[in-house]
């Protein structure tokens, strides 16, 4: 079984100052694993995944993430926050192709950038 | 590249109506794509599952007769919500992706219904 859990419903950081958005996840499977981001009234938009090569993974727009078995987690980071990161950050696991289409969705963070 | 396009991104209908929604891939072929709902400040709730040419999979609870599914090419995908009621009013969004493995999902915009 899959699940995944996003351990902070919301996050408020100032502008310029690091981002920490926490995810960990279960899985029976080698995961793949991806973070997302929506911007109000939009569609989710790929930041980054990971898909078993190096565990850390960088993005789009300077976020970077680790994948850390032994911790079962997989945050989310960026060294200094800007006014556009403000939005809802989703935390996806996923299964092995052949196990079907199986994508499992944290309930969401939600990032304030304070000015 | 992996671009998907909902259409429309908004649309407001009357009580009894029927609504349309599109959903395309524009530069990849997309073997399987997904309808969500998401309510405000809520994460997404899977409506079903379609793969190009078979009958769609819908998640326990979403009524096959109100929300139907066609996916009839690699690169279009269409819910149609038939008699909205309010209650349907919601933010409905689609995904696709390939089928191989560890490939992403690919969101389209959103579309933004309300049934009045």
């Amino acid at each position: 079984a899959q699940s995944v859990t996003q351990l902070d419903s919301h996050v408020s950081v100032s502008e310029g100052t690091p981002v920490l958005l926490r995810c960990n996840y279960s899985s029976s499977y080698s995961p793949s694993l991806f973070w997302y981001v929506q911007h109000p009234n939009k569609g989710l938009q790929l930041l980054l995944k990971y898909t078993s090569a190096a565990t850390l993974v960088k993005g789009i727009n300077g976020f970077e993430a680790e994948f850390k078995k032994s911790e079962t987690s997989f945050h989310l980071t960026k060294p200094s926050a800007h006014m556009s990161d403000a939005a809802e950050y989703f935390c996806v696991v996923s299964g092995r192709a052949n196990t079907g289409n199986q994508f499992y969705f944290g309930t969401g963070t939600s990032l304030t950038v304070i000015p | 590249g992996a671009v998907v396009s909902q259409h429309p991104s908004w649309v407001i209908c009357k009580s009894g109506t029927s609504v349309k929604i599109e959903c395309r891939s524009l530069d990849f072929q997309a073997t399987t794509m997904f309808w969500y709902r998401q309510f405000p400040k809520q994460s997404l709730m899977l409506m079903a599952t379609s793969n190009e040419g078979s009958k769609a999979t819908y998640e326990q609870g979403v009524e096959k007769d109100k929300f139907l599914i066609n996916h009839a090419s690699l690169t279009l995908s269409t819910l149609t919500v038939t008699s909205a009621h309010p209650e349907d009013s919601s933010f409905y969004i689609c995904s696709a992706r390939v089928w191989q493995d560890n490939s992403p999902l690919h969101f389209g915009n959103g579309t933004r219904l309300t049934v009045t």
